[in-house]
């Protein structure tokens, strides 16, 4: 079946360091690609998405980009602040199919 | 904005017992769903629900499990007989007809530890 995978945390980083959060996928058809993340306390929320190959999502400073001849959807930012603390979570959902989400990378951004 | 509520943010139970955790979805969504992440791993797909009856549920969600929409405001995931596995985080997640999955709205979620 589908699955994700993305890299282990926790990932500790100073204020204003490049972040690159890796993350492969399986998928038996064209999936929608989707990064969430949640902050303390609070649920998960959609940072960025892309539905098809080649498709950048970005928000807030966070970028990925949909490469299917890797399988993967990297999330990256080149300058995290201390707010950006929080476990991401990459995820996938093939039409209506529920959500399949890997097992997070928490981040801490240290000023 | 509107937020999916989920209550208790903690529940501590012991094995055997009966647990409901509850969820309040925003107000005009009619597709309700359940994940839940044991620490450390993957979050997991348990169960979707749409006009009071289950669309979809994963192989985790045995006779154990079961949800209800008592109030029209309420969803409730119960776990009749808890045992220490089903520790984990549970989310209750949200969406609107006519809205794709990327849709949801995900509660804070209820931490359940079984002793």
């Amino acid at each position: 079946g589908d699955s994700v995978t993305q890299m282990e945390g926790p990932v500790t980083l100073s204020e204003e360091a490049c972040l690159t959060i890796n993350c492969t996928y399986t998928a038996t058809g064209y999936p929608s690609l989707f990064w969430y993340v949640q902050y303390p306390g609070e649920g998960l929320q959609l940072l960025l998405k892309a539905t098809k190959a080649d498709d950048k999502g970005s928000n807030k400073g966070f970028e990925a980009t949909y490469r299917k001849e890797t399988t993967s959807f990297h999330l990256e930012k080149g300058s995290v602040q201390v707010s950006d603390s929080a476990v991401y979570f990459c995820a996938l959902s093939e039409r209506n199919t529920p959500l399949v989400f890997g097992k997070g990378t928490r981040l801490s951004v240290i000023a | 904005e509107p937020e999916v509520t989920q209550t208790p943010s903690h529940q501590v139970t012991q094995m055997g017992q009966e647990v409901i955790l509850r969820c309040v979805p925003i107000s005009n969504h009619l597709y309700f769903y359940w994940y839940r992440q044991i620490l450390g791993q993957k979050v997991e797909f348990l169960v979707s629900f749409y006009n009071n009856e289950i669309s979809e549920k994963s192989e985790i969600f045995d006779d154990q499990f079961s949800v209800e929409r008592p109030d029209g405001s309420n969803f409730t995931l119960k776990i009749r007989s808890t045992k220490l596995e089903d520790s984990a985080m549970y989310f209750c997640a949200s969406r609107a007809v006519g809205t794709q999955g990327e849709k949801l709205f995900f509660g804070s979620g209820t931490q359940l530890s079984v002793l």
